[in-house]
């Protein structure tokens, strides 16, 4: 199947600073990236989905002055958490869309996330 | 009430037994159903997807839709220690919508 991959798989960051967090779409082109944001047993939140060249669509509740996404490529999103406080540790995925118009549900496909904590 | 109901578990159950998960939904605009498997500290991956109401099978599962319940189950037949994991169901109500997922059942299964 198709490979998404993220990086850093884990961060740990000081309470203030910023963090960039890597997704690329390996083997095929997304023009549908998404952001979704997991806590300890809990289910997967959309935060955000971007379209490659344009602006993203942040989620209701989601502070988009804080959580700044980035698809400048069909194979890249960056999402950077700006002014990181200790409440923004999670479990962060990204996820992307194979195909063109937005792609099918069946063939989104998720990154192994990446652990940030912020001390 | 939260758009979809998951029971989180733990569900623990020995090797070689047919599990059940389940999910209910209240929104009936949803038109996609799928199921994800997610190890611990790893992204979800997708194991079953359906179109409205039915079943489909692959393998040793099965996924089933009752959309006058809105109501969803998973089965997984002759389960594996290497089945051990959490299962997200997730819905949509269009094939370019976004993914709604429930808060995902950790299944454990004893050797």
């Amino acid at each position: 199947g198709a490979v998404v991959s993220q990086h850093p798989s884990r961060v740990i960051c000081k309470s203030g600073t910023s963090v960039k967090i890597e997704c690329r779409s390996l083997d095929f082109q997304a023009t549908t990236m998404f952001w979704y944001r997991q806590f300890p047993k809990q289910s997967l939140m959309l935060m955000a989905t971007s379209n490659e060249g344009s602006k993203a669509t942040y989620e209701q509740g989601v502070e988009k002055d804080k959580f700044l996404i980035n698809h400048a490529s069909l194979t890249l999103s960056t999402l950077t958490v700006t002014s990181a406080h200790p409440e923004d540790s999670s479990f962060y995925i990204c996820s992307a869309r194979s195909g063109l118009a937005g792609g099918n549900l069946d063939e989104q496909y998720f990154g192994p996330g990446t652990r940030l904590t912020v001390t | 009430q939260k758009e979809v109901e998951q029971d989180p578990g733990p569900l623990s159950v020995p090797e070689g037994a047919i599990v059940s998960l389940n999910c209910t939904y209240s929104n009936s605009a949803f038109q996609y159903f799928m199921w994800y498997r997610q190890y611990s500290r790893k992204g979800p991956e997708l194991l079953m997807y359906t179109y409205s109401s039915g079943n489909k099978e692959d393998g040793r599962f099965t996924a089933q839709v009752d959309k006058s319940s809105k109501y969803i189950s998973l089965f997984i037949r002759d389960s594996q220690p290497s089945d051990s994991a959490t299962y997200l169901c997730a819905m949509s109500g269009s094939s370019a919508s976004k993914i709604i997922f429930g808060s995902g059942t950790r299944l454990s299964i004893r050797p």
